[in-house]
């Protein structure tokens, strides 16, 4: 079955820091890894996905991540947080045996950007 | 930008009633889903429709549930004989095409609190 995993609750870092939120990965095949964001009262945003290709890809608000199949890792990265960056950011993972359009998601991290 | 909208944006129920959840999607877009997220845990998948049918479901969608697009613009889902288990958040979510290349667009969601 496919899963997803993000080990940290929350991430705290301070203005102007690079931040990482962590996300590992299990799928049968090849996955195809997304990064959704939600704010207070808010639905999930997409902030980027990776199908194929180059294992770096860039998405929205300055957010990049990188695909690493050897660790099944796929990191939610930026080099500058900005304190509008504070939300919960989930990990989401579909494979070509999830079914039809299943996405699964992982429990999520909350980061926290500190002024 | 184009937005799946839903409402109400909070729906109190006593324990047994039904409760309908509407949503509108993106108006372009074939593919429509339901998932929930009960308060503090993951958000989960509940089912997936197109063409008029339910293409997917998880075990979750028991014959509690229901989904039904009644014209051209609205996707509903129906809770029959609530349980207080079933408060929970509730997003609906459209997506374009088929296949893993299409990000789902999320609504704002439906904060569903049984009694």
């Amino acid at each position: 079955a496919q899963s997803v995993a993000q080990p940290e609750d929350q991430v705290n870092v301070a203005e102007g820091n690079p931040l990482t939120v962590k996300c590992t990965y299990s799928v049968s095949g090849n996955p195809y890894l997304f990064w959704y964001v939600q704010y207070p009262n808010r639905g999930l945003q997409f902030l980027l996905k990776y199908i194929t290709g180059d294992n770096l890809v860039k998405g929205s608000y300055g957010f990049e991540a990188e695909f690493n199949k050897s660790q099944t890792s796929f990191h939610l990265k930026k080099p500058s947080a900005l304190v509008s960056d504070s939300a919960l950011y989930f990990c989401a993972v579909r494979g070509p045996n999830t079914g039809f359009q299943k996405l699964v998601f992982g429990t999520g991290t909350r980061l926290l950007v500190s002024p | 930008e184009p937005e799946v909208t839903q409402t109400p944006s909070h729906q109190v129920t006593q324990m047994g009633q039904e409760v309908i959840l509407r949503c509108v999607p993106i108006s372009n877009h074939l593919y429509f889903y339901w998932y929930r997220q009960i308060l503090g845990q993951k958000v989960e998948f509940l089912v997936s429709f197109y063409n008029n049918e339910i293409s997917e479901k998880s075990e979750i969608f028991d014959d509690q549930f229901s989904v039904e697009r009644p014209d051209g613009s609205n996707f509903t889902l129906k809770i029959r004989s609530t349980k207080l288990e079933d408060s929970a958040m509730y997003f609906c979510a459209s997506s374009e095409r088929e296949g893993h290349n299409s990000p789902l667009h999320f609504g704002n969601g439906t904060r569903l609190t049984v009694t």
